[in-house]
């Protein structure tokens, strides 16, 4: 089977860099994602790592790395916009093109001035 | 362009009656999926549609749970009868293309309560 570890939550100050983690145990995927999702809102993609390595958006920053298990999420320059609860996900292997995602228990962001 | 639409927003029923959500993706994704969250767990995967046919249904906890796509269009989840249980958010989201690799449009969810 396949399971993703977060933290639950994490709190950081405006300006600053917050790092989210994910830790996944699976028998084999494809790549990993992110999503945001404001209180009561829909979930909005962020990012996808297929390989091992970084992958930059702006602020936002995703790392992955197969031998380790592990990949995480870097928000830079936080704004209190980016209070938010995070999810890591992945396409599980083998599942063809299903597209179906594992996400983990997702990760709460709080901003404060 | 219009995002994913889900109806209702919230819901409240009691146990063992029926409630019926519905999904209309974003015009021209073929790939339509349902996702639920329970009580601040991870967001678990139900079942996906490619067009009008059940592609993976693997998620669906147990028979009182019927998704249909008729037309290939917007989805329905019917809970039938509805149990405690199944209180939780409820997710569709829709993308143009399966594949990992694919972003997928979530809509805002279903909040069913079940009483």
């Amino acid at each position: 089977g396949q399971s993703l570890e977060q933290p639950s939550e994490v709190t950081a100050v405006e300006g600053a860099i917050v790092q989210i983690n994910c830790t996944y145990q699976t028998s084999g995927f494809y790549g990993l994602s992110w999503y945001q999702q404001h209180d009561g809102g829909a979930p909005t993609f962020l990012s996808y790592n297929g390989l091992d390595g970084l992958e930059e958006t702006g602020r936002f920053s995703s790392f992955l790395s197969r031998s380790d298990s592990y990949g995480y999420l870097l928000l830079q320059e936080l704004q209190m916009k980016d209070s938010a609860s995070y999810f890591c996900a992945v396409s599980p292997a083998p599942s063809g093109n299903t597209g179906k995602l594992i996400f983990g228990q997702g990760t709460t962001l709080q901003v404060k001035p | 362009e219009a995002g994913v639409t889900q109806f209702p927003s919230h819901s409240v029923i009691e146990k063992g009656q029926t409630v019926t959500l519905r999904c209309d993706p974003i015009s021209g994704h073929d790939n339509l999926y349902w996702y639920r969250r329970v009580m601040g767990k991870e967001i678990k995967f139900l079942l996906h549609f490619v067009k009008e046919s059940k592609q993976d249904e693997s998620g669906m906890p147990n028979n009182r749970f019927l998704a249909e796509r008729t037309g290939g269009t917007y989805s329905t989840l019917k809970v039938q009868p509805a149990e405690l249980e199944d209180s939780g958010v409820y997710f569709c989201a829709s993308s143009q293309l399966a594949g990992p690799y694919n972003e997928q449009f979530f809509g805002p969810g279903t909040r069913l309560t079940v009483l």
